[in-house]
């Protein structure tokens, strides 16, 4: 079955700080996507970055930057020069065939992340 | 352009009655998902229509949930004899298709609170 890990339950930073959050995911699929969302204090979650399996490569868009091995089933996501706004809950998932052929989302528990000032 | 919309934004009922929480996907969007996030929780895949039809209705707990789309746009997710345990913030979720290429496009969510 599918499985989406995400140790870091709350994490805590400085403004400008760089972080990294973790991702470990499980499935038997040949074929999937992974994606980031963003959950800020008002509760929407906000689509960050979708990667497909057969697509190792890094990704970088402004200060945000993925990290997909598929060697250790991770997807991990770093944030450089934190932000006050950055903070919120980001959750990794997993996409998953439904019994209908088309994919849902697993998600995992979510990192919640403060961003000091 | 309207995201999706979702209504009412809170809900509050008491055990026992019923309820109907609202959704309003993007125009032209054929794939409607419902989850369901409890507190410090990710959000659980309910059920997920493709057009007017159910195409997987595996999520949902049990069968005092049901969900509708009869005009393949607007869905609402039906909830009777609300338990407390049925408390959470539903989302909806609506994308170009269903294939796992196009991102899911999230409402604010109603949250859902049974006394």
């Amino acid at each position: 079955a599918q499985k989406v890990t995400q140790a870091q339950t709350e994490i805590s930073v400085v403004e400008k700080e760089d972080v990294t959050l973790d991702c470990v995911y499980e499935t038997r699929d040949t074929t999937y996507y992974l994606f980031w969302y963003k959950q800020p204090p008002s509760g929407e979650l906000v689509f960050l970055i979708r990667r497909n399996s057969f697509d190792e490569q890094n990704e970088i868009s402004g200060r945000y930057s993925w990290n997909f091995q598929k060697s250790t089933s991770s997807f991990n996501f770093t944030i450089t020069a934190s932000q006050v706004v950055d903070s919120a809950v980001y959750f990794c998932a997993l996409s998953q065939l439904t019994q209908g052929g088309s994919e849902k989302l697993v998600f995992g528990k979510g990192t919640k992340l403060t961003v000091n000032p | 352009g309207a995201g999706v919309s979702q209504t009412p934004s809170n809900k509050v009922t008491e055990k026992g009655k019923y309820v109907e929480l609202r959704c309003d996907p993007i125009s032209g969007h054929t794939a409607l998902y419902w989850y369901r996030q409890s507190l410090g929780q990710g959000p659980e895949f309910l059920i997920y229509f493709q057009g007017t039809g159910a195409a997987d209705d595996s999520g949902l707990p049990n069968d005092r949930f049901f969900a509708v789309r009869p005009e393949g746009s607007v869905s609402t997710l039906k909830i009777q004899r609300t338990e407390r345990g049925d408390s959470a913030v539903y989302l909806c979720a609506s994308s170009l298709s269903g294939d796992g290429y196009n991102e899911q496009f999230f409402g604010p969510g109603t949250r859902l609170t049974v006394l």
